[in-house]
């Protein structure tokens, strides 16, 4: 079965731009039926959508972090992954990359989060 | 942005209790619904999308219901395993916006 993995830093300074990776295993990133999505959870609070790619590179993202965030996809690699740069104390969150299934409007696997926090 | 609102924004519960979370939309979101449950610790897991098609492996005692901008969630016959965190999430429109959650947690 598909799996997900978060991997990345643990601490970023403010300023400094974020990268996560994830890792799909067990499955195709090029599958046509799926976009590959990052989502984030601030401590004790709810979900923020960043976007989400297609494996052919579209991507369909937040307007609230599109100036700051950006998702790519390396399929030869079957990752995708997440780039936020000028990042302060506010990205200090969980963030977690997942599956959406297209047709189903809804995340149906998870990587299991990795915890981001910003200070210097 | 569509914005999404839950209520309760939390209820304590008992065993073999039934509980109906509801989510509202700003907007109409026809049926683009789904609910996730989220343990401590733990990374969402989606237990209905569609509004009301509920996902593989979760237990018959959730159902949803809903379309334009009401929508619930029921948990008939609580288990203690459904002690949780559930949000909603809507996606007919970008961005992908969620409710603020519902704790459900043990009277």
């Amino acid at each position: 079965q598909v799996q997900l993995q978060e991997s990345g830093p643990g601490l970023v300074k403010p300023s400094q731009t974020l990268s996560l990776t994830c890792t799909v295993s067990g499955g195709s990133i090029s599958s046509g039926d799926y976009y590959w999505s990052w989502v984030r959870q601030h401590p004790e609070k709810g979900l923020e959508w960043f976007g989400y790619i297609y494996y052919s590179g579209a991507t369909f993202d937040n307007p609230s972090l599109r100036s700051r965030a950006t998702i790519s996809v390396d399929t030869s690699k079957n990752q995708f992954s997440l780039n936020l740069s000028s990042v302060t104390a506010a990205d200090t969150a969980v963030y977690y990359c997942a599956r959406w299934v297209r047709g189903d409007y809804a995340m149906d696997v998870w990587g299991q989060g990795t915890t981001v926090t910003v200070s210097s | 942005d569509v914005q999404m609102t839950q209520s309760p924004s939390s209820v304590s519960a008992a065993v073999g209790d039934r509980v109906t979370i509801t989510c509202r939309a700003s907007l109409g979101i026809s049926s683009y619904l789904a609910w996730y449950q989220q343990k401590p610790g733990k990374a969402p897991r989606v237990v209905i999308s569609g509004a009301s098609t509920l996902q593989s492996g979760v237990p018959s005692r959730f159902s949803g219901s809903g379309s334009g901008t009401d929508f619930t969630l029921t948990i008939s016959n609580l288990q203690p395993e459904d002690f949780a965190t559930y949000y909603c999430q809507q996606a007919n429109r970008f961005p992908i916006t969620f409710g603020p959650g519902t704790k459900v947690d043990i009277k």
